[in-house]
């Protein structure tokens, strides 16, 4: 499974958009982007997935270049309740994998 | 729904003493994992299961033992505890191989 890098750290103004980046160089084609996002020590929250497409949902945006290789979560009215670590991870949907959580970005919105 | 249930939340432990995590889902979900998560790092994957009598390795296996007899429970045990082995641990689960993940609350494990 391709690995993923994210910055460790960014903050964000609130009410401003926040822009989580992501790069997933080794991506392969069949492998989707998914983002989750951990509150203090709650357990981990699913946040959007795509494969090619942008996707949108109630919660984000997620923006994936053209050839695959990174992306960006957006968070376009980011409030002090989105500060969280963010987890960027790439899994092949219905296949065999470990799915693996990095350090994430931790996201940091002030007022 | 409930979701994926853990108990306990807190659990306290002397090396050596035995003790089972448990997590349940009611949402038929066929994979079932489990993850631990040291201060400043990220989840690490102990076991999971594909479904009901099927259990594989994670990343961290060593030092724990799992069984899943039922699409809902999936337990994770620990024979012998070490300081080691002090964590959060996180069970999670997903529709099926590879959807998106449901994360339980956590359970805090101090083992002294």
């Amino acid at each position: 499974d391709a690995k993923t890098t994210q910055p460790p750290s960014m903050d964000c103004a609130e009410g401003r958009a926040a822009n989580l980046p992501c790069n997933h160089s080794t991506i392969s084609g069949n492998e989707y982007v998914y983002w989750y996002r951990q509150i203090h020590s709650q357990g981990p929250q699913y946040i959007i997935h795509g494969l090619k497409n942008n996707e949108t949902n109630e919660m984000a945006s997620l923006i994936i270049t053209e050839d695959r290789k990174s992306s960006t979560l957006i968070l376009p009215h980011a409030t002090l309740r989105d500060t969280a670590v963010y987890y960027c991870i790439v899994r092949v949907s219905g296949g065999s994998y470990i799915p693996t959580f990095g350090r994430g970005t931790s996201l940091i919105v002030h007022p | 729904n409930a979701g994926v249930t853990q108990t306990p939340k807190f659990q306290v432990l002397k090396t050596g003493q035995s003790m089972t995590l448990q997590c349940a889902q009611d949402m038929n979900h066929e994979y079932m994992s489990w993850y631990r998560q040291d201060p400043g790092m990220g989840l690490r994957l102990i076991h999971y299961s594909v479904g009901a009598g099927i259990t594989d390795q994670g990343e961290v296996p060593n030092g724990y033992n799992v069984s899943r007899s039922t699409t809902e429970d999936f337990p994770l045990r620990l024979l012998s505890a070490a300081p080691s082995q002090t964590s959060v641990y996180f069970c999670a689960s997903s529709l099926s191989y590879g959807e998106k993940l449901f994360f339980g609350s956590g359970t805090q494990l101090s083992v002294l």
